[in-house]
């Protein structure tokens, strides 16, 4: 069974502008999370969704967003992109929104924002 | 989630058995521990978890104290490979909350194995 992808893969954009990152998950799966990670604050949750709704969000500002499609897969989005933006965010997926069900990590979407 | 305490570095040599603790005085009666580790810039792998009793599969074993307080993640025969960031998290058992679903990092134990 195929793993979580995650696209791209690297990324470079410009202060101000706009990125979105796409999550493929393990078929199957129905929930999806969004992390973020840096060498400052380490790995942080952005959001949850199951059943393209969002059930869960973290600390991060309104520029972060995020959706998920009927078929489980999901994509985020960062508006006018700042600095500190610059991080690997990764994707996971598990069977259902439960804490029961374990997570699945995709290699992530390295971000650098110059 | 209750906080999880972890040593910052730990090493072992290949071959033997690495022992990663964790203490998780706070941890209430439904709430899972669940182990993952990060092999330097990879996604996080997930190891095993466990909810009272003692767990094992193909990678490791986790033993968690009648008390809850505490647990251990074993890694019977630590090879090279098994260089990584180990994280110990607590997740909330129950639906619901602000907690439902989301994994809490930690700073986690790395994790060094020596030829």
């Amino acid at each position: 069974k195929a793993g979580v992808t995650q696209t791209p893969r690297y990324l470079i954009k410009t202060r101000g502008q706009q990125v979105t990152l796409s999550c493929s998950p393990i078929s199957g799966h129905r929930s999806v999370s969004w992390y973020q990670q840096t060498p400052g604050q380490g790995l942080q949750f952005l959001f949850e969704y199951f059943s393209e709704t969002q059930r869960n969000k973290g600390n991060f500002p309104g520029r972060f967003s995020g959706r998920q499609f009927s078929n489980s897969r999901s994509e985020m989005n960062v508006s006018t992109l700042e600095l500190g933006d610059s991080a690997l965010y990764l994707c996971a997926s598990s069977l259902g929104a439960s804490s029961a069900y374990e997570q699945y990590f995709g290699p992530g979407t390295r971000l650098t924002v110059t | 989630d209750a906080k999880t305490t972890q040593p910052p570095s730990m090493d072992c040599a290949e071959g033997r058995a690495a022992n990663l603790p964790c203490n998780h005085s706070t941890i209430s009666g439904n709430e899972y521990v669940y182990w993952y580790r990060q092999i330097h810039s990879q996604g996080p792998q997930y190891i095993i978890h466990g909810l009272k009793n003692n767990e094992t599969n193909e990678m490791a074993s986790l033993i968690i104290t009648e008390d809850r307080k505490s647990s251990t993640l074993i890694l019977p025969h630590a090879t090279l490979r098994d260089t990584a960031v180990y994280y110990c998290i607590v997740r909330a058992r129950n639906a619901g909350g602000t907690s439902y679903g989301k994994l809490t990092f930690g700073q986690g134990t790395i994790l060094t194995v020596h030829p």
